[in-house]
């Protein structure tokens, strides 16, 4: 059964472009969340959806967007790069929004901005 | 929004040793409390998690205690190995917002 798969798995972009970062959730699962890791930091929440709908947003600019598709896969969108985009960002994935059951994350996408 | 404050942020014990990490959290509403342990490089797995209806929860050496009305919760590893090295998080789940919000990490190191 394979868990929650991300790519890519490492990515170098330049300021001011735009990057794009996938995620699968686990089968069965129907929420996915976004988490930006800064390196010596706890992650921190990015966006959450549950069955295709946005549940909740951090604090992050209106750089940061993303999207759910039928199939409950999840693209987090980023545009406009700063270097202080650089981080891991982990996607994590649960059986539904609320309950928190089964929340696992994914091996992440090490985004580093230049 | 909810805070979640982790003491210590580094921690260095002898193998065979106990560790424990606290933490506070300051939402009233949360109602799940995993905790996480990162290697290097890697994904955060969680390794013990307590509903707000329970007061401990043991998983052979590890342990995790949830004190609802001074807001703060504790993961006690018993015994401890040179391969327990790594960085643990905690985090807050519920109140109106669907998010985990993580400590700041501890670093333990197990000497042996």
């Amino acid at each position: 059964d394979a868990g929650v798969t991300q790519s890519p798995t490492h990515l170098i972009k330049t300021r001011g472009q735009h990057v794009t970062l996938r995620c699968s959730p686990i089968s069965g699962h129907k929420s996915v969340s976004w988490y930006q890791q800064v390196l010596g930091q706890g992650p921190q929440f990015i966006f959450q959806y549950y069955e295709k709908e946005e549940r909740g947003r951090g604090n992050f600019p209106d750089r940061f967007s993303a999207r759910q598709f039928p199939n409950y896969s999840s693209e987090l969108n980023v545009n406009a790069l700063l270097l202080g985009d650089s981080a891991l960002y982990l996607c994590a994935s649960s059986l539904a929004g609320a309950t928190n059951y089964g929340y696992t994350f994914g091996s992440g996408t090490r985004l580093t901005v230049v | 929004g909810e805070n979640v404050e982790q003491h210590p942020s580094t921690l260095s014990v002898q193998e065979g040793d106990s560790a424990v990490i606290k933490c506070t959290y300051s939402d009233s509403a949360s109602n799940y409390f995993p905790w996480y342990k990162q290697e290097l490089g890697k994904r955060p797995q969680l390794i013990i998690d307590i509903r707000s209806n329970v007061g401990e929860k043991k998983d052979q050496r590890i342990a995790v205690t949830l004190n609802k009305t001074a807001k703060h919760f504790s993961l006690h590893i018993t015994e401890t190995q040179p391969e327990d090295s790594a960085v643990y998080f905690c985090a807050g789940f519920g109140g109106s917002n669907y998010k985990l919000t993580f400590g700041k990490g501890t670093l333990l190191t197990v000497n042996p």
